[in-house]
Protein backbone atom coordinates (compact mmCIF):
# COMPACT_ATOMS: atom_id res chain seq x y z
CA UNK A 1 0.00 0.00 0.00
CA UNK A 2 0.85 3.22 -1.11
CA UNK A 3 1.80 5.48 2.96
CA UNK A 4 1.95 9.11 2.70
CA UNK A 5 3.71 10.42 5.64
CA UNK A 6 3.04 13.74 7.32
CA UNK A 7 5.81 14.53 9.99
CA UNK A 8 3.50 15.96 12.68
CA UNK A 9 0.25 15.44 14.08
CA UNK A 10 0.03 18.59 15.83
CA UNK A 11 1.68 21.67 15.52
CA UNK A 12 1.41 25.13 18.00
CA UNK A 13 3.39 28.15 16.54
CA UNK A 14 3.29 31.39 17.23
CA UNK A 15 2.26 34.28 14.97
CA UNK A 16 4.92 35.45 12.63
CA UNK A 17 6.92 31.81 12.89
CA UNK A 18 7.82 30.43 9.47
CA UNK A 19 6.33 26.91 9.73
CA UNK A 20 7.43 24.08 7.50
CA UNK A 21 5.05 20.61 6.98
CA UNK A 22 6.38 18.04 5.47
CA UNK A 23 4.88 15.63 3.78
CA UNK A 24 6.55 11.74 2.36
CA UNK A 25 5.28 9.89 0.13
CA UNK A 26 6.90 6.04 -1.04
CA UNK A 27 5.61 4.46 -3.95
CA UNK A 28 7.32 6.98 -6.77
CA UNK A 29 4.04 9.04 -7.37
CA UNK A 30 4.44 12.11 -9.77
CA UNK A 31 1.56 14.28 -8.48
CA UNK A 32 1.73 15.55 -4.72
CA UNK A 33 -1.09 17.86 -3.09
CA UNK A 34 -1.68 19.82 -0.47
CA UNK A 35 -4.99 20.57 0.70
CA UNK A 36 -6.40 22.53 4.40
CA UNK A 37 -9.39 21.34 6.06
CA UNK A 38 -11.59 23.37 7.39
CA UNK A 39 -15.41 22.85 9.12
CA UNK A 40 -18.35 23.56 6.47
CA UNK A 41 -15.74 24.30 4.33
CA UNK A 42 -14.50 20.92 2.91
CA UNK A 43 -11.16 20.72 1.72
CA UNK A 44 -9.58 23.20 -0.40
CA UNK A 45 -6.30 22.86 -2.34
CA UNK A 46 -3.29 25.11 -1.31
CA UNK A 47 -0.87 23.84 -3.80
CA UNK A 48 0.03 21.11 -5.87
CA UNK A 49 3.14 19.53 -7.87
CA UNK A 50 3.39 17.24 -10.87
CA UNK A 51 6.83 16.59 -10.70
CA UNK A 52 10.39 17.74 -9.00
CA UNK A 53 11.03 21.10 -9.06
CA UNK A 54 7.25 22.35 -10.12
CA UNK A 55 4.35 23.77 -8.42
CA UNK A 56 1.00 24.83 -9.14
CA UNK A 57 -0.97 27.47 -7.20
CA UNK A 58 -4.21 25.85 -6.33
CA UNK A 59 -7.40 27.50 -4.76
CA UNK A 60 -5.74 29.02 -1.61
CA UNK A 61 -2.30 29.93 -1.83
CA UNK A 62 -1.98 33.74 -0.35
CA UNK A 63 0.08 33.17 2.81
CA UNK A 64 1.84 29.88 1.87
CA UNK A 65 4.47 28.52 -0.50
CA UNK A 66 5.93 24.92 -1.36
CA UNK A 67 9.00 23.15 -2.01
CA UNK A 68 9.41 20.10 -4.05
CA UNK A 69 13.16 19.22 -4.01
CA UNK A 70 12.90 15.29 -4.26
CA UNK A 71 10.51 13.39 -5.66
CA UNK A 72 8.66 11.80 -2.83
CA UNK A 73 9.06 15.27 -0.18
CA UNK A 74 6.52 17.88 -0.63
CA UNK A 75 6.90 20.60 1.96
CA UNK A 76 4.45 23.62 2.36
CA UNK A 77 5.97 26.65 3.61
CA UNK A 78 3.93 28.99 6.01
CA UNK A 79 5.68 32.32 5.63
CA UNK A 80 4.68 33.98 8.86
CA UNK A 81 2.49 32.67 10.70
CA UNK A 82 -1.04 33.88 11.49
CA UNK A 83 -4.41 32.96 13.59
CA UNK A 84 -6.38 32.64 10.62
CA UNK A 85 -4.25 29.74 8.95
CA UNK A 86 -5.00 27.17 12.06
CA UNK A 87 -6.14 24.30 10.40
CA UNK A 88 -6.18 20.78 9.49
CA UNK A 89 -3.70 20.34 6.93
CA UNK A 90 -3.94 17.08 4.30
CA UNK A 91 -1.33 15.79 1.90
CA UNK A 92 -1.83 13.90 -0.93
CA UNK A 93 0.18 12.01 -3.88
CA UNK A 94 -1.05 9.85 -6.90
CA UNK A 95 -0.02 8.32 -9.45
CA UNK A 96 -2.63 9.23 -12.00
CA UNK A 97 -5.24 12.23 -12.47
CA UNK A 98 -7.48 10.29 -10.05
CA UNK A 99 -6.56 8.22 -7.12
CA UNK A 100 -5.54 10.19 -4.26
CA UNK A 101 -3.59 8.42 -1.24
CA UNK A 102 -4.05 11.21 1.65
CA UNK A 103 -1.66 11.38 4.72
CA UNK A 104 -3.18 11.25 8.18
CA UNK A 105 -3.24 15.30 8.46
CA UNK A 106 -1.14 18.15 10.69
CA UNK A 107 -3.56 20.22 12.60
CA UNK A 108 -1.83 23.01 13.40
CA UNK A 109 -2.76 25.80 15.87
CA UNK A 110 -1.41 29.47 15.41
CA UNK A 111 -1.44 31.07 18.71
CA UNK B 1 -12.00 28.05 -7.62
CA UNK B 2 -15.14 25.34 -8.94
CA UNK B 3 -16.73 24.24 -6.18
CA UNK B 4 -19.57 20.84 -6.02
CA UNK B 5 -22.27 21.24 -4.13
CA UNK B 6 -22.71 18.33 -1.70
CA UNK B 7 -25.75 17.46 0.36
CA UNK B 8 -27.00 17.00 3.12
CA UNK B 9 -24.34 18.40 5.24
CA UNK B 10 -24.97 15.94 7.88
CA UNK B 11 -27.34 13.34 8.59
CA UNK B 12 -28.18 12.05 12.00
CA UNK B 13 -29.48 8.25 11.25
CA UNK B 14 -30.47 5.13 13.30
CA UNK B 15 -28.27 1.41 12.86
CA UNK B 16 -29.47 -0.34 9.80
CA UNK B 17 -31.14 2.63 7.88
CA UNK B 18 -29.93 3.13 4.74
CA UNK B 19 -28.24 6.44 3.77
CA UNK B 20 -28.20 8.35 0.37
CA UNK B 21 -26.18 11.40 -0.65
CA UNK B 22 -25.45 13.47 -3.63
CA UNK B 23 -23.37 16.23 -5.57
CA UNK B 24 -23.68 18.51 -8.43
CA UNK B 25 -22.09 20.40 -10.34
CA UNK B 26 -22.55 23.23 -12.74
CA UNK B 27 -19.32 21.82 -15.11
CA UNK B 28 -18.82 18.45 -16.40
CA UNK B 29 -16.61 16.29 -14.55
CA UNK B 30 -14.59 12.89 -16.28
CA UNK B 31 -14.49 11.32 -12.95
CA UNK B 32 -16.44 10.80 -9.29
CA UNK B 33 -14.83 9.99 -6.52
CA UNK B 34 -16.18 9.08 -3.15
CA UNK B 35 -13.59 9.15 0.07
CA UNK B 36 -14.91 8.73 3.65
CA UNK B 37 -12.58 10.12 6.21
CA UNK B 38 -12.55 8.84 10.05
CA UNK B 39 -11.66 11.27 12.85
CA UNK B 40 -8.61 12.28 12.83
CA UNK B 41 -7.20 10.42 10.12
CA UNK B 42 -7.08 11.33 6.57
CA UNK B 43 -9.78 10.78 3.43
CA UNK B 44 -9.87 7.21 2.38
CA UNK B 45 -11.14 6.66 -1.26
CA UNK B 46 -14.48 4.60 -1.35
CA UNK B 47 -15.35 4.18 -5.16
CA UNK B 48 -14.71 5.82 -8.03
CA UNK B 49 -16.45 6.17 -10.95
CA UNK B 50 -14.92 6.86 -14.66
CA UNK B 51 -18.20 6.84 -16.96
CA UNK B 52 -21.86 8.68 -17.11
CA UNK B 53 -23.86 6.39 -16.07
CA UNK B 54 -21.92 4.14 -14.41
CA UNK B 55 -23.09 2.51 -11.31
CA UNK B 56 -20.52 0.98 -8.82
CA UNK B 57 -20.95 -1.46 -5.60
CA UNK B 58 -18.16 -1.91 -2.61
CA UNK B 59 -19.99 -4.01 -0.01
CA UNK B 60 -22.68 -1.93 1.10
CA UNK B 61 -21.72 1.05 -0.94
CA UNK B 62 -23.26 1.91 -4.03
CA UNK B 63 -22.27 4.87 -6.20
CA UNK B 64 -23.36 6.30 -9.82
CA UNK B 65 -21.98 8.70 -12.09
CA UNK B 66 -24.86 10.84 -13.52
CA UNK B 67 -25.47 10.60 -17.42
CA UNK B 68 -25.00 14.58 -17.66
CA UNK B 69 -21.56 13.87 -16.05
CA UNK B 70 -23.03 16.62 -13.38
CA UNK B 71 -23.85 14.66 -10.73
CA UNK B 72 -23.32 11.86 -8.43
CA UNK B 73 -25.04 9.89 -5.58
CA UNK B 74 -23.50 7.54 -2.99
CA UNK B 75 -25.72 5.13 -1.17
CA UNK B 76 -24.88 3.28 2.15
CA UNK B 77 -27.27 0.67 2.62
CA UNK B 78 -27.93 -0.91 6.24
CA UNK B 79 -25.73 1.52 8.03
CA UNK B 80 -23.66 0.50 11.03
CA UNK B 81 -22.00 2.37 13.61
CA UNK B 82 -18.70 2.00 12.07
CA UNK B 83 -19.96 3.69 8.68
CA UNK B 84 -19.46 7.11 11.26
CA UNK B 85 -17.11 9.58 9.74
CA UNK B 86 -17.59 12.69 6.45
CA UNK B 87 -17.98 11.69 3.10
CA UNK B 88 -16.26 13.60 0.42
CA UNK B 89 -17.14 13.68 -3.02
CA UNK B 90 -14.51 14.50 -5.06
CA UNK B 91 -14.65 15.30 -9.47
CA UNK B 92 -12.40 15.51 -11.35
CA UNK B 93 -12.56 17.89 -14.79
CA UNK B 94 -11.75 17.45 -18.54
CA UNK B 95 -9.05 19.93 -18.62
CA UNK B 96 -5.14 18.24 -18.30
CA UNK B 97 -2.98 19.88 -15.02
CA UNK B 98 -5.80 19.99 -12.54
CA UNK B 99 -6.03 18.76 -9.18
CA UNK B 100 -9.47 17.01 -7.89
CA UNK B 101 -11.99 19.20 -6.50
CA UNK B 102 -14.23 18.25 -3.57
CA UNK B 103 -17.09 18.71 -2.23
CA UNK B 104 -17.91 20.74 1.71
CA UNK B 105 -18.62 16.89 3.11
CA UNK B 106 -21.26 15.21 4.48
CA UNK B 107 -20.99 14.27 8.73
CA UNK B 108 -22.72 10.94 8.90
CA UNK B 109 -23.94 10.39 12.84
CA UNK B 110 -25.00 6.79 14.05
CA UNK B 111 -26.57 5.30 16.99
CA UNK B 112 -27.31 2.40 17.43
Amino acid sequence: DVKVTQSSRYLVKRTGEKVFLECVQDMDHENMFWYRQDPGLGLRLIYFSYDVKMKEKGDIPEGYSVSREKKERFSLILESASTNQTSMYLCASSLSDYGYTFGSGTRLTVV
Amino acid sequence: GQQLNQSPQSMFIQEGEDVSMNCTSSSIFNTWLWYKQDPGEGPVLLIALYKAGELTSNGRLTAQFGITRKDSFLNISASIPSDVGIYFCAGHMPRAGTALIFGKGTTLSVSS
